[in-house]
């Protein structure tokens, strides 16, 4: 069975930094375009940002672009973002995701990361 | 404020038929597939539609999409308790470069 696992998420006083992980097993990681989504309390799901399977494209939303970087290591089959410069509106569950807009996409469980002072 | 635009609620009784919309325009789902996704409470969301009608394995035939122009639609027959969910729509948009979700629609089984 596909495994994805975020780690990284935290308290954070804004304008902090932050870098969440995502370790992939069972799952041909370097095949796939990886996704962070991201769901504040009690909203709905919003994609954050995604990357190409070497790593050669990525692609963010508004509201992060300059802030986060994804980035991913295949040998390592892992995915990450850095999160710089930090706002009380990105407090959210963040996901690490792939090939969501395939047929087998996978999910991971998600970790929170809470800005506040 | 959702590329995408969905019902934020739909209500069904057991045994209904439901059906969830989601609006774009030309630049994502009227030039990309999309997908539905199903979200129980705490957990991450699960596939139930890819391709606009095709159904992973393992989803029950009640679920069904379809697409026409820059809309889409989930539809869910027979309708149990244990559709009470939020689901979403995705796809992909060319003009923003990037993947867009619908704002959800809490489904409440009467």
């Amino acid at each position: 069975e596909v495994h994805l696992v975020e780690s990284g998420g935290d308290l954070v006083q804004p304008g902090g930094s932050l870098r969440l992980s995502c370790a992939a097993s069972k799952f041909t990681f370097n095949a796939y375009w990886m996704d962070w989504v991201r769901q504040a309390p009690g909203k709905g799901l919003e994609w954050v940002a995604n990357i190409k399977p070497d790593g050669g494209e990525a692609y963010y939303v508004e509201s992060v672009k300059g802030r986060f970087t994804i980035s991913r290591d295949n040998a390592k089959s892992s995915l990450y973002l850095q999160m710089n410069s930090l706002r009380a509106e990105d407090t959210a569950v963040y996901y690490c995701a792939g090939g969501l807009l395939g047929a087998a996409p996978h999910w991971g469980q998600g970790t929170l990361v809470t800005v506040s002072s | 404020q959702s590329v995408l635009t969905q019902p934020p609620s739909a209500s069904g009784t057991p045994g209904q038929r439901v059906t969830i919309s989601c609006s774009g325009s030309s630049s994502n789902i009227g030039s990309n597939t999309v997908n539905w996704y199903q979200q129980l409470p705490g957990a991450a969301p699960k596939l139930l539609i890819y391709t606009n009608d095709q159904r992973p394995s393992g989803v029950p035939d009640r679920f069904s999409g379809s697409k026409s122009g820059t809309s889409a639609s989930l539809a869910i027959s027979g309708l149990q308790s244990e559709d009470e969910a939020d689901y979403y729509c995705v796809t992909w948009d060319a003009s923003l470069s990037n993947l867009v979700f619908g704002g959800g629609t809490k489904l409440t089984v009467l």
